[in-house]
């Protein structure tokens, strides 16, 4: 079955220090993989997606099919990265299946 | 920058009430889809609407559900009897097909209250 992982539901690091948000997928076909974020009280933003391997707001994901990941991460957290973040996986047609979810939280 | 949004932002309901949430997508955008997500659950997948029809739906979405696209702007969700289980954030997205990705973008939501 597809599904989506994220082990952490509550990451909490102070300012500047490195972060990742660990991510899981279970798919049988190619994946695609997508990152969403909500702050307080906003809509599920779009963060990045996989296939255009971009830097957004200093994040980067990285697909991995031998460990079946995308974990997130910036090398110095800020302390407005503070929400919460979605792993989602889209299958044909554009379901998508979303993770848990991790809330970030950055301490000054 | 175009979004998605829908009305009303809350509403509460009472069981077995019939009630209509709507969306209106970004205009180019072919792809229409419904989520929800339970308090402290994560975002589950409901319905997705192509051409004018539906394309795929969960498990959740039984018979007490439909959608509509009424007209050329509006995208709505219609629960027919509301359940206090149907009580949950839902969220209205939009898509466009761009070199075989389906981008999502998504509305504020509709908070259900049923009581």
């Amino acid at each position: 079955a597809q599904r989506v992982t994220q082990p952490e539901k509550l990451l909490s690091v102070f300012k500047g220090a490195p972060v990742e948000l660990k991510c899981n997928y279970s798919y049988s076909g190619s994946p695609e993989l997508f990152w969403y974020v909500q702050y307080s009280r906003q809509r599920l933003q779009l963060l990045l997606r996989h296939i255009s391997r971009e830097s957004i707001k200093g994040f980067t994901a990285d697909l991995n099919k031998g460990e079946t990941s995308f974990h997130l991460k910036k090398p110095f957290a800020q302390e407005e990265d503070s929400a919460m973040y979605y792993c989602a996986l889209s299958q044909e047609g554009g379901k998508l299946i979303f993770g848990q979810g991790t809330e970030l939280s950055v301490k000054p | 920058e175009p979004e998605v949004t829908q009305t009303p932002s809350h509403q509460v309901t009472q069981m077995g009430q019939e009630v209509i949430l709507r969306c209106v997508p970004i205009s180019n955008h072919l792809y229409f889809y419904w989520y929800r997500q339970i308090l402290g659950q994560k975002v589950e997948f409901l319905v997705s609407f192509y051409n004018n029809e539906i394309s795929e739906k969960s498990e959740i979405f039984d018979d007490q559900f439909s959608v509509e696209r009424p007209d050329g702007s509006n995208f709505t969700l219609k629960i027919r009897s509301t359940k206090l289980e149907d009580s949950a954030m839902y969220f209205c997205a939009s898509s466009e097909l761009l070199r075989g990705v389906y981008e999502q973008y998504f509305g504020p939501g509709t908070r259900l209250t049923v009581t």
